[in-house]
């Protein structure tokens, strides 16, 4: 199994800003992901990580807002940009081995926008 | 697209009854099938998962779990609850030539000493 850390573990911000989350993997991983945690709901993947290439994101998602850097195959960061309330959530990175493995979830950065 | 329904979204239990969390999914084909848990203030934890071969899957902490390929079922049980069992409990899948998993609401589960 991957140990996946997160840094920071949370933040308070101002609207308009923007945060950069880092996410550290202990183990080289094919694929990294990053997901959005919304109180009471599921988790809503924003994107796949890809190493040397942008990254993969899905419907709803987009670059400009959610932009991610993925230098090598331990490490990768998410920065939502120009932030709005509703930008408040948990921001999960996650890691797979293989594309038959588990996916290993990191702690989580909850952000809440003033 | 991939669909995972869990049917219970808030399931309240004293200790030591019995568990049973639903868990359907919408594909057809080959699937892989998972449990995560997630304690209060804590990070999703894999409880336990299902690739291929006996279907009936014993995870961490008593868990376990029955692949039920002709209803579409992954449900997850535990005989008997204890309060450290409070936590959100989310089913998820892989298949269709995916290999991100489609996750589902999630399951509360409080239990009362």
């Amino acid at each position: 199994s991957a140990v996946i850390s997160q840094k920071p573990s949370r933040d308070i911000c101002q609207r308009g800003t923007s945060l950069t989350i880092q996410c550290q993997v202990d183990s080289q991983v094919t694929m990294m992901f990053w997901y959005r945690q919304q109180p009471g709901q599921s988790l809503t993947l924003i994107a796949t990580a890809n190493q040397g290439s942008e990254a993969t994101y899905e419907s709803g998602f987009v670059i400009d807002k959610f932009p991610i850097s993925r230098p090598n195959l331990t490490f990768s960061t998410l920065t939502v940009s120009n932030m709005s309330p509703e930008d408040s959530s948990i921001y999960l990175c996650s890691a797979q081995s293989t594309r038959t493995d588990t996916q290993y979830f990191g702690p989580g950065t909850r952000l809440t926008v003033l | 697209a991939q669909s995972v329904s869990q049917h219970n979204h808030h399931v309240i239990l004293s200790e030591a009854a019995s568990l049973e969390l639903g868990c359907n999914y919408s594909y057809g084909g080959t699937v892989n099938l998972f449990w995560y848990v997630q304690y209060p203030g804590q990070h999703l934890q894999l409880l336990l998962k299902y690739f291929s071969g006996d279907p009936l899957v014993k995870g961490i902490k008593g868990f376990e779990a029955e692949f039920i390929k002709s209803k579409f079922s992954f449900n997850l049980r535990k005989p008997s609850v204890q309060w450290s069992d409070t936590a959100e409990y989310f089913c998820a899948v892989t298949g269709g030539g995916s290999y991100i998993p489609t996750f589902g609401r999630g399951t509360s589960l409080i239990v009362h000493p």
